[in-house]
């Protein structure tokens, strides 16, 4: 089965500045995608960036970029220029031929102003 | 268009009542799946819709848990027989049948069992 792990529980981050999240997964899958969901204290759960395995270059979205490494099955998340809405419980998210999602335990990032 | 919505977003059962938790998915996803997350967790499986076939229960927990999506559009998540370890976030997102499609979430209701 995959798993998903993400070693920080928490994590902080001066405004402005440019904070990397850690995300290993475990699979024998080749086909697969990965994905970084931000959840609110509000509890909806936005998407963020999506990586699919079969691409080398790595995903971007704005302020957000990943660090896809196919050979060593990590996927960071990396936040430029932080802002306070950044704020929020970011999941790792693994999606495979079976196309649910499984997720890691999440890290909790807080941005101080 | 309009996003994922789940109601109600609270719910007090007394353990052993039987609670029921509706989903209605963004218009025109064919696929819908229910997550349970557990307080300081991340999002576990639970069914998964491919319109109105279950193709995935795997991660129901017990018989007690039952999700059905008659039409292909709105799905329910039924517990019966309530117990404490069912309090949680349930979780309902849905997705186009692209391999694969995102999927986008509901706001979750938050199920309390005293």
């Amino acid at each position: 089965a995959q798993t998903v792990t993400q070693s920080q529980p928490e994590m902080s981050v001066q405004e402005a500045e440019t904070v990397t999240l850690s995300c290993t997964y475990d699979t024998s899958e080749s086909d697969y995608y990965l994905f970084w969901y931000k959840q609110p204290p509000s509890r909806q759960m936005i998407l963020v960036i999506r990586q699919e395995a079969y691409k080398q270059q790595n995903a971007t979205e704005n302020r957000f970029s990943v660090n896809f490494q196919k050979a060593a099955k990590s996927f960071s998340l990396k936040i430029s220029d932080s802002q306070l809405g950044d704020a929020a419980m970011y999941f790792c998210a693994y999606q495979g031929g079976s196309e649910k999602l499984v997720f890691g335990k999440g890290t909790k990032l807080t941005v101080n102003p | 268009g309009a996003g994922v919505s789940q109601s109600p977003r609270y719910k007090v059962a007394k353990r052993g009542q039987d609670v029921a938790l509706r989903c209605d998915p963004i218009s025109g996803h064919v696929s819908l799946f229910w997550y349970q997350q557990a307080l300081g967790q991340g999002p576990e499986f639970l069914t998964y819709f491919q319109n109105e076939a279950q193709l995935d229960k795997s991660g129901l927990p017990s018989d007690r848990f039952f999700a059905e999506r008659p039409e292909g559009s709105v799905s329910t998540l039924k517990i019966q027989r309530t117990q404490q370890e069912d309090s949680a976030v349930y979780l309902c997102a849905s997705s186009l049948r692209l391999p694969p499609g995102t999927q986008y979430f509901g706001p979750g209701t938050r199920l309390l069992v005293l």
